[in-house]
């Protein structure tokens, strides 16, 4: 079975810092991909960044990087010149190359203080 | 630029009522999703649509059911509303035939607030 954890509920950050969140998965899948979704108060859920897992290069988005590490099955976000704006649930998520199905961890709620 | 649409927003039941979730996605993907969030767990899988005319099992089925009654609509329907099934429900929808171009990116609805007394 797939999993995904989430061991931080929440965080906090004073704005214009860097933060990181923790993800770390398991599968037996060699072929995956893995999300980092954004849940702001208004509870839509925004895609942030994207993986695949064959490609060694980290993602990046403007100011959101990933660590992605193959081996040891971990998957951080690190949210760059914080911003009040970047207050919300994040949700990293994994799906197999041959499903549609999509597998959340838990959350963390991060709040970015001015 | 709609997306994925929900409707309704909020909506309160008693135990024992039923009720349609509606959803319905103008970017002609081929695969729906039905989604519950509950405090504390994430997301969790209740249906899911591949394509038209099909329908599959995710983690919590039980006490639903779902038509994909054409390429853009997909329904969930709680015939017997019970207080465990107050949550969040949202629905998503991906290209799925475009896995590794980005098919694989699922695009989500604002969600529906459901509170069954």
């Amino acid at each position: 079975a797939q999993t995904v954890t989430q061991s931080q509920p929440e965080m906090s950050v004073q704005e214009a810092e860097t933060v990181t969140l923790s993800c770390t998965y398991d599968t037996s899948e060699n072929n995956y991909y893995l999300f980092w979704y954004k849940q702001p108060p208004s509870r839509q859920m925004i895609l942030v960044i994207r993986q695949e897992a064959y490609k060694q290069q980290n993602a990046t988005e403007n100011r959101f990087s990933v660590n992605f590490q193959k081996a040891a099955k971990s998957f951080s976000l690190k949210i760059s010149d914080s911003q009040l704006g970047d207050t919300a649930m994040y949700f990293c998520a994994l799906r197999s190359y041959n499903t549609d199905k999509l597998i959340f961890g838990t959350g963390t709620r991060l709040q970015v203080f001015p | 630029n709609a997306g994925v649409t929900q409707t309704p927003k909020f909506q309160v039941l008693k135990t024992g009522q039923s009720m349609t979730l509606q959803c319905a996605q103008d970017m002609n993907h081929n695969s729906m999703y039905w989604y519950r969030q509950d405090p504390g767990m994430g997301l969790r899988l209740i249906y899911y649509s591949a394509s038209e005319g099909t329908t599959d099992k995710g983690e919590v089925p039980n006490g639903y059911n779902v038509s994909r009654l054409n390429k853009r609509e997909f329904s969930l329907r709680l015939e017997s509303a019970a207080p465990s099934q107050t949550s969040v429900y949202f629905c998503a929808s991906s290209d799925s035939g475009l896995a590794g171009v980005g098919g694989d990116i699922q695009y989500f609805g604002a969600g529906t607030r459901l509170s069954v007394l």
